[in-house]
């Protein structure tokens, strides 16, 4: 059974201030791995993938992933009250199943 | 713009009467993908189409169908709604060899 942990929050951050959001996950053939951003009563957005170990910059997005250690986090730098939402972590495995699996999503919320 | 289509955005429907929600997509994706999702937790897989290869996951009750009948369209049926398939239903596609998935923007069911 793959797993995909995310601490459901609310992390609630200052304006201005660093985000940062963490997975954890089971599978340690997982290759690929996603961010999606979801609003309330919205559908999923995706903001980041990354593939290889290390950070990965896009605007005020880093993601950072560790696969020995089976962790994935994002940071949201310069924190924005446009940016609460619940981000979810999802992880693929290549070979077999091309299905990502889904985390239940950590709630931010930003306060000015 | 490319992107993932639903219709409607919010149905009601009575206890036991079948509703049909669509999906289509200008994307031309193989992939696509029927989720659930309901407060607080993650999409839950439903069913999904590689092409025309249909696959439905081992817990999806009986009572939920679909259908594609060409590469841009799905359809989700439920024949017979109970309480419980209240949910936010949400589609989504991603390209051949991908895993990055993209998401329509739900279709909200209400049961009475």
């Amino acid at each position: 059974q793959k797993e995909v942990e995310q601490n459901s929050g609310p992390l609630s951050v200052p304006e201005g201030a660093i985000a940062s959001l963490n997975c954890t996950y089971s599978d340690r053939g997982s290759q690929s791995f996603f961010w999606y951003r979801q609003y309330s009563g919205k559908s999923p957005e995706l903001i980041m993938s990354i593939y290889s170990n290390g950070d990965k910059e896009d605007g005020r997005f880093t993601a950072q992933l560790n696969k020995a250690s089976q962790y994935v986090s994002l940071l949201i730098r310069d924190s924005q009250p446009s940016d609460s939402a619940t981000y979810l972590c999802a992880v693929a495995s290549s070979g077999g199943s091309y299905i990502p699996t889904f985390g239940r999503g950590t709630s931010l919320i930003v306060h000015p | 713009d490319a992107m993932v289509i639903q219709n409607p955005r919010y149905q009601v429907t009575q206890f036991g009467k079948p509703v049909t929600l669509s999906c289509s997509q200008t994307l031309n994706h193989n992939v696509m993908y029927w989720y659930q999702q309901k407060s607080s937790q993650a999409p839950k897989l439903l069913f999904h189409y590689y092409d025309k290869d249909f696959n439905n996951e081992a817990d999806t009750p009986d009572n939920f169908q679909s259908r594609r009948p060409n590469t841009s369209f799905c359809f989700l049926d439920i024949r017979s709604p109970g309480l419980g398939d209240a949910a936010m239903y949400l589609c989504a596609t991603s390209g051949l060899g991908a895993y990055e998935q993209y998401f329509g923007p739900g279709t909200r069911l209400t049961v009475t």
